[in-house]
C-alpha cells in the first residue's frame, strides 16, 4: 500500500522560502519508471502540477515557476523535498505530494498525500 | 485559463447518467496523449479514477467509464449516488508546454 505525506510550515511571509518534505512508504523511488510529484491547489480552484522528480533523478518544473522551484530525494529516508523560493500571497494552496506511473510523458497520479495548507501573509 | 477545458458543473437525478468532457488541443489530447480523470470528495485530496483513457484502478466501481478521441475525451457515471457528488478533473500532458495539465474541474451535484 503506498502512503504519502507532506509536511512543513502552514504559514510563510512573502519573500520568504517554502521547503515542504514529502515522506513515503510502499514503493522505492529507484525503482525504474516510479516518479514523485508536487501538485497544489489554490482555495475553491483547480489542480496545478509544479514539480515531478524521476527514479533516475531526472527532473521535471512547470516552466511559468521554474527558476523558483527545487526538487531532491533522498531515496535512504524516502522523501522528497520541494523548495519554492519568494513565495507570494498567490502561491496560497494545498500542496500535495504524489506518486506517479505510467509510460513516458503520459502518466498519471495514482497516489497522493493528504495534502498540506500553506498560508502566504505576513 | 486552463488548458484542458471543463464544464464548470453538471448535475443529475439519482440513477441517471452523466458525461463530463475534457477538451484539448493538438499539443495535448490530440497528439496521443492520454487522459486520465480525477474525483475530488469535499475536503479530500483527489483521487485517481480512470487512467490511460479508459482503465479503472481496482476498486473504481464500473460505473465509471472514459473515453477519448481526437482532441477530447469524457467521462462516464452510470446510476448516479449521492456519493459521486463531488469535483472531477480531468488530467493530460501538454508538449508544447512541457507539462502535465489539468482541466478546470467540474463539480457533480446529484440532484
Amino acid at each position: 500500500q503506498i502512503t504519502l505525506k507532506e509536511s512543513g510550515p502552514t504559514l510563510v511571509k512573502p519573500t520568504e522560502t517554502l521547503t515542504l518534505t514529502c515522506s513515503f512508504s510502499g514503493f522505492s523511488l529507484t525503482t525504474d519508471g516510479v516518479g514523485v510529484g508536487w501538485i497544489r491547489q489554490p482555495p475553491g480552484k483547480a489542480l496545478e502540477w509544479l514539480a515531478l522528480i524521476y527514479w533516475d533523478d531526472d527532473k521535471r518544473y512547470i516552466p511559468s515557476l521554474k527558476s523558483r522551484l527545487i526538487i531532491t530525494k533522498d531515496t535512504s529516508k524516502h522523501q522528497v523535498v520541494l523548495t519554492v523560493t519568494n513565495m507570494d500571497p498567490v502561491d496560497t494552496a494545498t500542496y500535495f505530494c504524489v506518486h506517479s506511473a505510467g509510460v513516458g510523458s503520459s502518466r498519471q497520479f495514482d497516489s497522493w498525500g493528504q495534502g498540506t495548507l500553506v498560508t502566504v501573509s505576513s | 485559463q486552463s488548458v484542458l477545458t471543463q464544464p464548470p458543473s453538471v448535475s443529475g437525478a439519482p440513477g441517471q447518467r452523466v458525461t463530463i468532457s475534457c477538451t484539448g488541443s493538438s499539443s495535448n489530447v490530440g497528439a496521443g496523449f492520454d487522459v486520465h480523470w480525477y474525483q475530488q470528495l469535499p475536503g479530500t485530496a483527489p483521487k485517481l479514477l480512470i487512467y490511460a483513457n479508459t482503465n479503472r484502478p481496482s476498486g473504481v466501481p464500473d460505473r465509471f467509464s472514459g473515453s477519448k478521441s481526437a482532441t477530447s475525451a469524457s467521462l462516464a457515471i452510470t446510476g448516479l449516488q449521492a456519493e459521486d457528488e463531488a469535483d472531477y478533473y480531468c488530467q493530460s500532458y501538454d508538449s508544447r508546454l512541457s507539462a502535465w495539465v489539468f482541466g478546470g474541474g467540474t463539480k457533480l451535484t446529484v440532484l
